[in-house]
């Protein structure tokens, strides 16, 4: 069965810096897809960005982008310019190719500090 | 247009009742997904529909669980006998298809206590 773990339970990043929120997973798959979702205190998952695993480029948009090392089924989330509306969880989640869930981590919070 | 929407927002109820939550997908996706979160985990998979027809129930965790969807839109998910355990917030998802990696899309959950 696939796992995701997400090692840093919370991080916290000044307004207009840089964070790193790390994800690894397991899997004997080679069709997959990699997501990242934010949860504010609304509780509404919402897509922050996604990776397929057989696209080399690592995905981008806007101020996040993802850090995709396949060989080493790592897959972290980079936000630039951190700002307060990124406060939230954060969630790394891994869907195979061939079947229809997704599978979570247990999330990362962020906070964002003046 | 409208996202996912899930009623109602709330819900407390006692040890032993019966429970129905509604779940509405975004127009047109004929995918659909319930997910369990209880406190400090991330979703756990419950049950996908394609259609009407529910294709994979691999993660209803007893018979006390079930789920229809019986004109391929909205969704109810029905807990009888309620348990203190069952205490969490059950997000509905939709996406056009299920295949490859077709993004999900979450409604804001159903918070569920049972006293």
């Amino acid at each position: 069965a696939q796992t995701v773990t997400q090692s840093q339970p919370e991080m916290s990043v000044q307004e207009a810096e840089t964070v790193t929120l790390s994800c690894t997973y397991d899997t004997s798959e080679s069709d997959y897809y990699l997501f990242w979702y934010k949860q504010p205190p609304s509780r509404q998952m919402i897509l922050v960005i996604r990776q397929e695993a057989y696209k080399q480029q690592n995905a981008t948009e806007n101020r996040f982008s993802v850090n995709f090392q396949k060989a080493a089924k790592s897959f972290s989330l980079k936000i630039s310019d951190s700002q307060l509306g990124d406060a939230a969880m954060y969630f790394c989640a891994y869907k195979s190719g061939t079947a229809s869930k997704l599978t979570f981590g247990t999330g990362t919070r962020l906070q964002v500090t003046l | 247009g409208a996202g996912v929407s899930q009623t109602p927002s709330n819900k407390v109820t006692e040890k032993g009742k019966y429970v129905e939550l509604r779940c509405d997908p975004i127009s047109g996706h004929t995918a659909l997904y319930w997910y369990r979160q209880s406190l400090g985990q991330g979703p756990e998979f419950l049950i996908y529909f394609q259609g009407t027809g529910a294709a994979d129930d691999s993660g209803l965790p007893n018979d006390r669980f079930f789920a229809v969807r019986p004109e391929g839109s909205v969704s109810t998910l029905k807990i009888q006998r309620t348990e203190r355990g069952d205490s969490a917030v059950y997000l509905c998802a939709s996406s056009p298809t299920r295949r490859g990696g077709a993004t999900q899309y979450f409604g804001p959950g159903t918070r569920l206590l049972v006293l």
